[in-house]
């Protein structure tokens, strides 16, 4: 069974620096892109970035290019994502996602506030 | 980074037929684009229906369907069921990443 587990969610404030992790299991880990998308309360899906199987391809959302680093390990079958400069509408649920079938995890919330 | 477009809203009679849409400003949408459809309920992680233009996961209900319509992409609803009142997204693969529509409200009344 595919999961994906989010975690390092939590309040930090403006400016402010946060790491999520993704541990995924019951599939092969190193042979799909995965993507993190994020919700804002009340709002929409906004996919932020994605990387390739072996991570030497990543691309972002223009929200968050420049503030938001994509990696992974594939030793450790997970993804994370380093978020620094946060600012009050990078507030939202962060979803770890696998790019192909779409399975996704339940999710993270980070809060930016002071 | 491209905009991808779908109704805002729309309602369908129990047992009825829908069809949500998902339009790209870049021209139109195409099978090199792999639409996805999600679902999403209030309080859940949103599911995939379908991925890759038409094909269902596991747990997709066989009157959901996905194909390529006028251009864009498209999500059939054949015999409506209340439970299938929700949020459903749209994504589309472009070269620089990844963009998710706005949503369509479905009402099932």
């Amino acid at each position: 069974e595919v999961q994906l587990v989010e975690s390092g969610g939590g309040l930090v404030q403006p400016g402010g620096s946060l790491r999520l992790s993704c541990a995924a299991s019951g599939f092969t880990f190193n042979i799909y892109w995965m993507s993190w998308v994020r919700q804002a309360p009340g709002k929409g899906l906004e996919w932020v970035a994605n990387i390739k199987e072996d991570g030497s391809e990543k691309h972002y959302a223009d929200s968050v290019k420049g503030r938001f680093t994509i990696s992974r390990d594939n030793a450790k079958n997970s993804m994370y994502l380093q978020m620094n400069s946060l600012r009050a509408e990078d507030t939202a649920v962060y979803f770890c996602a696998r790019d192909y079938e779409g399975y996704w995890g339940q999710g993270t919330l980070v809060t930016v506030s002071s | 980074q491209a905009v991808v477009t779908q109704e805002p809203s729309l309602t369908v009679s129990p047992g009825g037929t829908v069809t949500l849409t998902c339009d790209s400003s870049t021209g139109a949408v195409t099978s090199v684009h792999y639409p996805y459809w999600f679902q999403q309920k209030p309080g859940q992680a949103p599911r995939t229906l379908i991925y890759d233009t038409s094909n269902k996961q596991a747990w997709t209900p066989a009157r959901f369907s996905g194909s390529l319509l006028g251009g864009k992409a498209a999500l059939t609803l054949s015999g409506a069921q209340p439970e299938d009142e929700a949020e459903y997204y749209c994504l589309l693969t472009y070269s620089a990443g990844r963009v998710f529509g706005g949503g369509t409200k479905l009402t099932v009344l």
